[in-house]
């Protein structure tokens, strides 16, 4: 199946920085990819929604100047936590959507920030 | 975005087959339905994939009405490495949206 590489797998950063997480798609070209936070014991939200080339689209109550998503090429989405805090620790993943082969949807194995 | 609904848990024995259904109601004409399994920190894994009627790999079989209104992911003899949230979706288009999901629990 298809492969999405997730970079790093975690990151322990001090409150006010910035944290840059990468999202790869090895083997397709994915146009869309998404981004999700997951809580302790509680299911994957959706954040936003990264197509290539365009503007991310954010659900609602997602700060888009807090959460910065870049889809620069086909393979590659990043997505910026600014100025970090205690609260936006959490467990962050991507998917990427391998339109050809329908709507599957294939995942990183997921970044886990805790912000001191 | 069908709704999905699924038990919060289920319990199960190494060697058994198990069998999550979930609830999709309001599915539309053009929406998958999809399952994936989830261990702690790591992302979500693909399982299996279907439209209607039956669908079977190597891992789970999927079963589907023709009404499509549900869904039963069965998984053929367990094991302790099965023990893992399952997830049920039912949609297409741009975007996936995750219900609750099945914890199960597989024990000697």
């Amino acid at each position: 199946g298809a492969v999405v590489s997730q970079h790093p797998s975690r990151v322990i950063c001090k409150s006010g920085t910035s944290v840059k997480i990468e999202c790869r798609s090895l083997d397709f070209q994915a146009t869309t990819m998404f981004w999700y936070r997951q809580f302790p014991k509680q299911s994957l939200m959706l954040m936003a929604t990264s197509n290539e080339g365009s503007k991310a689209t954010y659900e609602q109550g997602v700060e888009k100047d807090k959460f910065l998503i870049n889809h620069a090429s086909l393979t590659l989405s990043t997505l910026t936590v600014t100025s970090a805090h205690p609260e936006d620790s959490s467990f962050y993943i991507c998917s990427a959507r391998e339109g050809l082969r329908g709507e599957k949807l294939f995942f990183g194995s997921g970044t886990q920030l805790s912000v001191l | 975005l069908a709704k999905t609904t699924q038990p919060i848990s289920m319990d199960s024995y190494e060697g058994q087959e198990v069998n999550i259904t979930c609830s999709h109601n309001n599915i539309a004409t053009n929406d998958y339905i999809t399952w994936y399994q989830q261990f702690p920190s790591q992302g979500p894994r693909f399982i299996i994939q279907g439209y209607k009627t039956k669908v079977t790999n190597e891992v789970a079989s999927l079963f589907i009405p023709a009404d499509r209104k549900s869904s039963t992911l069965s998984l053929p003899r367990v094991s302790l490495s099965d023990t893992a949230v399952y997830y049920c979706l039912a949609g297409g288009g741009n975007k996936l949206t995750f219900g609750t999901g099945t914890q199960l629990k597989v024990e000697l």
